[in-house]
């Protein structure tokens, strides 16, 4: 079983760029969520995808989008670039029950992105 | 709006002491209440979990206490080693997915 895989690992950018992180779920999980988490501090949520259909948002602009593929696997993208930006994005797969309630989020170790 | 409040910031123990991390919520719609450890350079990693319905729950050295009336919830460490060394963040789950953490905890523990 592998566990949450995330890509690239570090990431240099310029205010205004546009940047697609993406991640790979665990096996069998066919949920993914987006945190950042600024440096010091802890991990908010941006939004999460359940089978290809946003499923709950964070208080971020539109410019942050994502996406999940049927494999479930995940980007986020985020355009026009801020200093503020700069933090490391994780990726938590979890499975999803039918009911609404959640099952235990994993991590993957993040991408940890720079904007210039 | 700070829905969860973490203390203290930081905290050194000595090897083989307890350490004791603190949560404190606002929402009442958080339904499961999980605790977090991240080392420099990962992903944070469930460490313990607990049910509202549930008041102690104990896994080898670690005990999550919870009381709902006063809505809080702390994470005890019993003998505490060094490889424990770690940031702690509590993050309770709202709508059974989104999970709101806390500002974490840096525990060192000396040995």
């Amino acid at each position: 079983e592998t566990g949450v895989t995330q890509s690239p690992t570090h990431l240099i950018k310029t205010r205004g760029q546009q940047v697609t992180l993406r991640c790979s779920s665990q096996s069998g999980h066919n949920t993914v969520s987006w945190y950042q988490q600024a440096l010091g501090q802890g991990p908010q949520f941006i939004f999460q995808y359940y089978r290809e259909e946003e499923n709950g948002r964070g208080n971020f602009p539109p410019r942050f989008s994502g996406l999940q593929f049927p494999n479930y696997s995940s980007e986020l993208n985020v355009n026009a670039l801020e200093l503020d930006d700069s933090a490391l994005y994780l990726c938590a797969s979890s499975s999803q029950k039918s009911t609404g309630m959640g099952d235990t989020q994993y991590f993957g170790p993040g991408t940890r992105l720079t904007v210039l | 709006q700070q829905q969860v409040k973490q203390s203290p910031q930081s905290l050194i123990v000595q090897k083989g002491g307890i350490s004791i991390i603190n949560c404190a919520y606002e929402n009442t719609a958080f339904d499961y209440f999980p605790w977090y450890q991240q080392f420099p350079g990962k992903g944070p990693a469930l460490l313990i979990a607990i049910r509202p319905d549930v008041s102690e729950k104990k896994e080898g050295r670690f005990t999550i206490s919870f009381n709902k009336s006063a809505k809080q919830f702390s994470l005890h460490i019993m003998d505490s080693q060094p490889g424990d060394s770690a940031t702690y963040f509590c993050a309770p789950v709202e709508y059974g997915n989104k999970l709101v953490f806390g500002a974490g905890t840096i525990l060192r523990v000396k040995s």
